[in-house]
């Protein structure tokens, strides 16, 4: 199984949104409702942000969401901060096949 | 609160072999837990997972026949033998539990490094 494709890397200022694409096939996104996304800090374990799509474990900001349209889903970053600057991964856990990755860069 | 914490890794050659563990804690283990590893400056990849009762066990493709997952539920623990290890194997090791289709849980990870 291919890797999701995701942008390397998104930039944006404070307070501005961003969105990052994860795309797929209809064999892993499309089909599915089980995409969920990881926010992951230099050097520390991922961390659970979005799961089934759109819903955001307790404790997330809800400045992350989540949504998806055919074999692309996408996660949208609200009100930019200094400490949302990390990279992200999409994942689908019909396939088991995580996202190639973008690291956001807050301006 | 919960807490996994992997231990196990370390440096080994080439055809070497490893076993990583994983002692979870403040939630209760008997959901699908996974190993997921990242190569140094790489995305996550999924290696394998195991049914809270340890009886039904997957596997990435490029590790079957060489690791073997499984779990000891009376010491909250998860386990990971990895035999025949190649360079390719180098990543850092982590234990994630499984929920409605993610992992909501990881442990810090392990540094596991195959190296002549």
């Amino acid at each position: 199984q291919s890797a999701l494709t995701q942008p390397a890397s998104v930039s944006g200022s404070p307070g501005q949104s961003i969105t990052i694409s994860c795309t797929g096939t209809s064999s892993d996104v499309g089909d599915y409702n089980y995409v969920s996304w990881y926010q992951q800090h230099p050097g520390k374990a991922p961390k659970l942000i979005i799961y089934a799509v759109t819903n955001r474990p307790s404790g997330v900001s809800d400045r992350f969401s989540g949504s998806k349209s055919g074999n692309t889903a996408s996660l949208t970053i609200s009100g930019l901060q200094a400490e949302d600057e990390a990279d992200y991964s999409c994942y689908s856990h019909a396939t088991k096949v995580f996202g190639t990755g973008t690291r956001v860069t807050v301006l | 609160e919960a807490q996994m914490v992997e231990s196990g890794g370390g440096l080994v050659q080439p055809g070497g072999s490893l076993r990583l563990s994983c002692a979870a804690s403040g939630f209760t283990f008997n959901s699908w837990m996974s190993w997921v590893r990242q190569a140094p400056g790489k995305g996550l990849e999924w290696v394998a997972n195991i049914k809270g009762d340890g009886s039904d066990k997957y596997y990435v493709r490029s590790v079957k026949g060489r690791f073997t997952i499984s779990r000891d539920n009376t010491k909250n623990s998860l386990y990971l033998q990895m035999n025949s290890l190649r360079a390719e194997d180098t990543a850092m090791y982590y234990c994630a539990r499984e929920y409605i289709g993610a992992y909501d849980y990881w442990g810090q990870g392990t540094l596991v490094t195959v190296s002549s």
